[in-house]
């Protein structure tokens, strides 16, 4: 366990469904990230959020909506997903600097996962 | 982000030390070295991160060139349990929040 909870652990959705995977965290950071990882591929930043704004989009398609209402919760809605889509989705958090942007020793947390299957 | 480059994989007997090494060429004054490790089936975990000075924790130890352009992991006495892909990372130490992963070094440990 490492404080960083992720809900569902696997989930098998078809491309006209709408979901959400749930990420939780109970170490008082208030830095959230989302990653995908898909296989044989280096883990891709998606979203950072602090202190509940968002302050990286990667580029990631509309079809991933994230959502963060507070510093210990965040979500990713899926919707019109494809299969290429299918990955591991990680969620990790950090402490933040007072200024609201990392240090450079803020470390991530990582949870264990959300295997994605898109049909 | 500054680019870091790692072997693709690696291999170790059990209870050998194992020295990961990690070229950062492109390394700036602010950025921190950190190193991670992916567990099949898990996701990433902290191993040890350092700035300038060599550091040492109770899963490895980071040694740091003294021109920063490369650092090196080791591991003390590997056990089946440290297979993992590793992860040498810069982290910029003047803010913002990204944390690029590249791919890697799959370290296989064997009897």
């Amino acid at each position: 366990e490492t404080g960083v909870t992720q809900t569902p652990r696997h989930l098998v959705m078809g491309m006209t469904n709408k979901k959400s995977l749930k990420c939780e965290q109970h170490l008082g950071h208030n830095a959230m990230y989302w990653y995908k990882q898909s296989a044989k591929k280096p883990l891709e930043l998606m979203f950072v959020y602090n202190f509940k704004e968002q302050t990286e989009n990667n580029s990631v398609p509309s079809r991933f909506s994230p959502e963060c209402p507070n510093s210990s919760h965040l979500f990713l809605h899926l919707h019109t997903l494809q299969p290429e889509d299918s990955a591991l989705y990680l969620c990790a958090s950090s402490q933040s600097g007072t200024s609201g942007r990392a240090s450079g020793a803020n470390v991530l947390t990582f949870g264990a996962g959300s295997r994605l299957t898109v049909l | 982000d500054a680019k870091t480059t790692q072997p693709n994989s690696m291999e170790s007997n059990e209870e050998e030390p194992v020295h990961l090494p990690c070229n950062h060429s492109t390394i700036s004054g602010t950025d921190y070295i950190h190193w991670y490790r992916q567990l099949p089936s898990q996701g990433p975990e902290y191993v040890i991160h350092g700035l300038t000075s060599n550091v040492n924790n109770r899963m490895a130890s980071l040694a740091i060139a003294e021109d920063r352009k490369s650092s090196t992991l080791i591991l003390h006495r590997a056990t089946l349990r440290d297979a993992a892909v590793y992860y040498c990372i810069l982290r910029d130490g003047g803010g913002g929040n990204k944390l690029t992963f590249g791919t890697g070094t799959q370290l296989k440990v064997e009897l």
